[in-house]
Parts: C-alpha cells; structure tokens; sequence
C-alpha cells in the first residue's frame, strides 16, 4: 500500500533563512509525489510534483523539492522563508491512476519575522 | 481558466439531516474526486467520478455517497449526519485518465458543522 510520512507536526524558520519540510514515502512501483499548501480557512493550493526525471522539482512561490529514491524521501525546500509562507504542508502520494491521493498528516510551517 | 468551484462554502446542520455538497471541476477535467477533512484523522479520499461512474471509494460508511453528471459537475451527499461528520469537504479534479503525473486540483472546500 501507498503511504507518505511527515515526521513534524511543527516546523519554526525565521523569515529569510532556509526551510525544509520532510516527507517519506513508501509505495510499490514508481512514486508520483505531489506537495500542497492549505492556508487557514482555505483549500488545497498545488504547490510542485515529482513523476520521473530530474530529481530536483522547481514549482511555485519559490518552492522545490528533492526527491531521494534511495532514502524514499521528498523534502520540500525553499532558500529563503517569508512570514507568508506560514502555513499547513501536505505532502502527498497517488494510488493508481485515478484521483486517489494518500496524503501524509500535514506540517504547519511557522516562519517569524 | 476557472478552478474548481464548490458550494456552499459554509454550513450548519442538525444530527439526523443530510446535506448535499456540489463541486464544479475545472473546465476539461473529467475526473472528480472528493475528500474529508478534520483535525484528528487528517484528509482521507472519499470517492471519485469518471465519466458519471464511481470509479474507486475510500473507507467510509454508505451514508456518503456521490454522483457525476454528464456535465462533470459532480455532487456529494451525506445522510443522517454524526457530530463527526463535521470537517472540510474537499473536491478534487483531474485530466484523468491522461496519466499518472496528472496534477489534481483542489476547490476551497465546504465547511460542515453538525450540532
């Protein structure tokens, strides 16, 4: 069975440093990953996928990930944190190919000025 | 190109009623899916629509259930609702059955709360 990890509940950066926000996976075949941005009281927001290819994923608002076959991690990046950048991260998985998601319990990002 | 559209965006109902929750994809999308969504058991996949076919369904009992029409325009219903059928309604809309690297969109969801 699919699933993905996201091992911190709570990730704290201090605005114009680095951040990374962790994913695992675990899935039978080739992993397709998405990752998405939930702010309060809002939808899903699509943020970059991984399907094949080169292993460092460029999407939007600044944001890239790194997939790790060997350590079946995606770990979403971004070189340089705003305040609005605060928010909730899911880290995802698809189950067949279909509109199955498996999403992992999400990371809430907490960037101080 | 609009996003995925879905309402109502708020609602209150009472244990014991049912609700109906509507969700228009994005234009061309023919894959529908919905989710749930509350604090203690994060998001978890409901159902999807495919050309007016349930085409996979997630864990949950059959008070949930949904349709597709031929527009793509998609509903969801729940009956005799549970103080724990509180949360976020997601839907989703993909290209499918295009490929496994089809991103799926999301709609700002509705917001349910049974008393």
């Amino acid at each position: 069975a699919q699933s993905v990890a996201q091992p911190e509940d709570q990730v704290n950066v201090a605005e114009g440093n680095p951040l990374t926000v962790k994913c695992t996976y675990s899935v039978s075949g080739n992993p397709y990953l998405f990752w998405y941005v939930q702010y309060p009281n809002r939808g899903l927001q699509f943020l970059l996928k991984y399907i094949t290819g080169d292993n460092l994923v460029k999407g939007s608002y600044g944001f890239e990930a790194e997939f790790n076959k060997s350590q079946t991690s995606f770990h979403l990046k971004k070189p340089s944190a705003l305040v609005s950048d605060s928010a909730l991260y899911f880290c995802a998985v698809r189950d067949g190919p279909g509109g199955k998601l498996i999403f992992g319990q999400g990371t809430e990002l907490s960037v101080k000025p | 190109k609009a996003g995925v559209t879905q309402t109502p965006r708020y609602l209150i109902k009472t244990r014991g009623q049912q609700v109906t929750l509507s969700c228009s994809p994005i234009s061309g999308h023919r894959s529908v899916s919905w989710y749930q969504q509350t604090p203690g058991q994060g998001l978890q996949f409901l159902f999807e629509y495919f050309s007016e076919t349930q085409r996979n369904k997630g864990n949950f009992p059959g008070r949930f259930s949904g349709r597709q029409f031929s527009n793509s325009r998609s509903e969801m219903n729940v009956s005799t609702l549970e103080l724990g059928d509180s949360a976020l309604y997601l839907c989703a809309s993909s290209s499918y059955p295009a490929g496994l690297g089809n991103t799926i969109y999301f709609g700002e969801g509705s917001w349910l709360t049974v008393v």
